[in-house]
């Protein structure tokens, strides 16, 4: 049982380049998050899934598209890279239901992150 | 609009001693509240969460945090620290009317000196 995955661990950009980040995960968790770590920033969420074919913006959305065609996949997509978007992402699931009081104070399980620099 | 402060980027504690790491929120209904912890190169792991009762909650290595409706302060505690203790804590917070969205706090780094 492999959690959340992650792929790539690492990868560095040329600004202007595009990429993909992809997160796996084999819970059969209807939430997804995409979040960005920055020093002194904490935790920021880029987008969100509450299930499969839906998506949503989250804090800092921008420079960011998002794709959940399957249940299990949540694409992070960079069209045209900045430096700016440097950071760690992690990616994140959590069962949660939003007619389920208690279902929707499941924690979040994070994958292990993906480190993007952009040159 | 939903919030989460961590007041201090850095606490430093001796080991053996008690431990506070500040969180103060905002939501626009009731909250759910979360402690996580990130250890060097990891995703993160969840520590304790409040959802209604009991306003002390005990979690995962021996802390535990308060809820304050009040103060709107959830603050993160423990009564004797260990230098494994030693990490990247987040408090988080989940607006019970909006369930689909949790915003972080900016991060305190715990360090504990043997």
């Amino acid at each position: 049982n492999a959690g959340v995955t992650q792929t790539p661990k690492f990868r560095v950009l040329k600004t202007g380049q595009s990429m993909t980040l992809l997160c796996a995960q084999d819970m059969n968790h209807e939430y997804m998050y995409w979040y960005r770590q920055d020093p002194g920033m904490g935790l920021r969420l880029i987008h969100y899934s509450v299930g499969e074919g839906t998506t949503a913006k989250g804090e800092v959305p921008d420079g960011y598209n998002v794709s959940r065609l399957k249940k299990q996949n949540f694409l992070l997509g960079l069209e045209s890279a900045a430096p700016s978007q440097t950071s760690v992402y992690f990616c994140a699931t959590d069962s949660s239901a939003l007619r389920d009081r208690v279902k929707r104070a499941n924690v979040l399980t994070f994958g292990a992150g993906s480190r993007l620099t952009v040159l | 609009a939903q919030s989460v402060a961590q007041p201090e980027d850095q606490v430093n504690v001796a080991e053996g001693n008690p431990l506070t790491v500040k969180c103060t929120y905002s939501v626009s209904g009731n909250p759910y509240l979360f402690w996580y912890v990130q250890y060097p190169n990891r995703g993160l792991q969840f520590l304790l969460k409040y959802i209604t009762g009991d306003n002390l909650v005990k979690g995962s290595y021996g802390f535990e945090a308060e809820f304050n409706k009040s103060q709107t302060s959830f603050h993160l505690k423990k009564p004797s620290a260990l230098v494994s203790d030693s990490a990247l804590y987040f408090c988080a917070v989940r607006d019970m009317g909006s369930a689909s969205k949790i915003i972080f706090g900016s991060g305190t780094r715990l360090s504990i000196r043997p």
